[in-house]
């Protein structure tokens, strides 16, 4: 079945530093693809989304471009700040269905 | 606009207690699913709705059961709980067809069985 991969965590990193959080992704069809992200004490928020190959999500200076070559969903940022940490969780969804497979989620801690 | 709300926030049972897990949105999303949180697994699909009158299950639908009787409600009953079942419960809500849109999350539900 259809199954979202990524990297390890807890993340912690230095204000103003770059940030990439690795994810890769198996699936049957042509998924879509998104990223959330989740505050302490609150549910889980829509960060970003792809629906096909080689587009590109992007809000609140993150990006992640939908590499269908590599299956890979990748989340970047220039330059983190402390409001950045939060748990990110990458996330697909096949074509006409409204079910998401999650991946495991990584904890990312920005020190001031 | 209250989005979607989840009650209780948080709960304490002991093993074989029953309770209901509360889920309404007023978005008017035909779509609302439950899913638990459990550290180092990610988000799991429990069951879900695809419009009032239809359920199915998820993942890990063992030992929960839901109902949709109207489009704003959707409660999740533990008829026995049991310590496996202690973890984050999050209700979701999306409009209905076409490419997967973005789900709604409620705030959770924390819930501990002893």
């Amino acid at each position: 079945g259809d199954s979202v991969t990524q990297m390890e965590g807890p993340v912690t990193l230095s204000e103003e530093a770059f940030l990439t959080i690795n994810c890769t992704y198996t699936a049957t069809g042509y998924p879509s693809l998104f990223w959330y992200v989740q505050y302490p004490g609150e549910g889980l928020q829509l960060l970003l989304k792809a629906t096909k190959a080689d587009d590109k999500g992007s809000n609140k200076g993150f990006e992640a471009t939908y590499r269908k070559e590599t299956t890979s969903f990748h989340l970047e940022k220039g330059s983190v700040q402390v409001s950045d940490s939060a748990v990110y969780f990458c996330a697909l969804g096949d074509q006409g269905a409204q079910k998401l497979v999650f991946g495991q989620g990584t904890r990312l801690t920005i020190n001031p | 606009n209250a989005g979607v709300t989840q009650t209780p926030k948080f709960q304490v049972l002991k093993t074989g207690q029953s309770m209901t897990l509360q889920c309404a949105q007023d978005m008017n999303h035909e779509y609302m699913s439950w899913y638990r949180q459990d550290p180092g697994m990610g988000l799991r699909l429990i069951h879900y709705s695809v419009g009032a009158g239809i359920t199915d299950q998820g993942e890990v639908p063992n030992g929960y059961n839901v109902s949709r009787s109207t489009t704003e409600d959707f409660p999740l009953r533990l008829l026995s709980a049991a310590p496996s079942q202690t973890s984050v419960y999050f209700c979701a809500s999306s409009p209905p067809t076409g490419p997967p849109t973005p789900l709604h999350f409620g705030n959770g539900t924390r819930l501990t069985v002893t």
